[in-house]
């Protein structure tokens, strides 16, 4: 069976950062592209950022570009959001995300920016 | 930047009706990769239909997608009780990848 499991959401405040995690059981997860999505309260879903199988294919929504970084392990099965500068509009619950098509998503995991 | 517009914004059925969702894009989906998901509240979307047409694994055949270039269809042939919830769709033929706004469908 496909997981993934989100972590590392929180309360911060604007400017701060934080690293969230998404670790993954049941595939070859070097085989696959990952995403991060986030859906911020009572709002739709906002794609922010994608990485290859192969870690040179990296692409970010505009509103986080430069501020935030994913990355991936395929040895430790885990993919991660370095999240800096954060502002108040960032606050969502963030999801992770396997393959091209996002075949299967986590349960998220909630970002809160508050001074 | 591909913008996907997503039509209605609600949707208004009852039991045993059929639906169709509307998810129009800005400029053609690079080889229809357009996908659709159910949300249900307090839980993650859930693949429905991916590559414009095809049945993600597990979801039942009254649910079929159709489209390509600018214009794709979600069919739901005859509502049950659980498919009420909200659905997007979402092109990732080019980045940035986009969603629609989504569209609630509800009981009438």
């Amino acid at each position: 069976e496909v997981q993934l499991v989100e972590s590392g959401g929180g309360l911060v405040k604007p400017g701060g950062s934080l690293r969230l995690s998404c670790v993954a059981s049941g595939f070859t997860f070097s085989s696959y592209s990952m995403t991060w999505v986030r859906q911020a309260p009572g709002k739709g879903l906002d794609w922010i950022s994608y990485i290859g199988s192969s870690p040179s294919n990296i692409y970010y929504a505009d509103s986080v570009k430069g501020r935030f970084t994913i990355s991936r392990d395929n040895a430790k099965n885990s993919l991660y959001l370095e999240m800096n500068s954060l502002r108040d509009e960032d606050t969502a619950v963030y999801y992770c995300a396997r393959g091209r098509e996002l075949l299967n998503w986590g349960q998220g995991t909630l970002v809160t920016v508050s001074s | 930047e591909i913008v996907l517009t997503q039509s209605p914004d609600t949707l208004s059925l009852s039991p045993g009706e059929g639906a169709t969702l509307s998810c129009r894009a800005s400029q053609s989906v690079s080889s229809s990769y357009l996908a659709w998901y159910q949300q249900k509240p307090g839980q993650a979307p859930r693949l429905l239909i991916y590559d414009a047409t095809n049945r993600a694994t597990g979801i039942p055949d009254r649910f079929s997608g159709s489209g390509s270039g600018t214009d794709f269809t979600l069919t739901i042939s005859r509502l049950e009780p659980e498919d009420f919830a909200v659905y997007y769709c979402h092109q990732y033929g080019s980045s940035p990848r986009t969603f629609g706004q989504g569209t609630k469908v509800e009981i009438k």
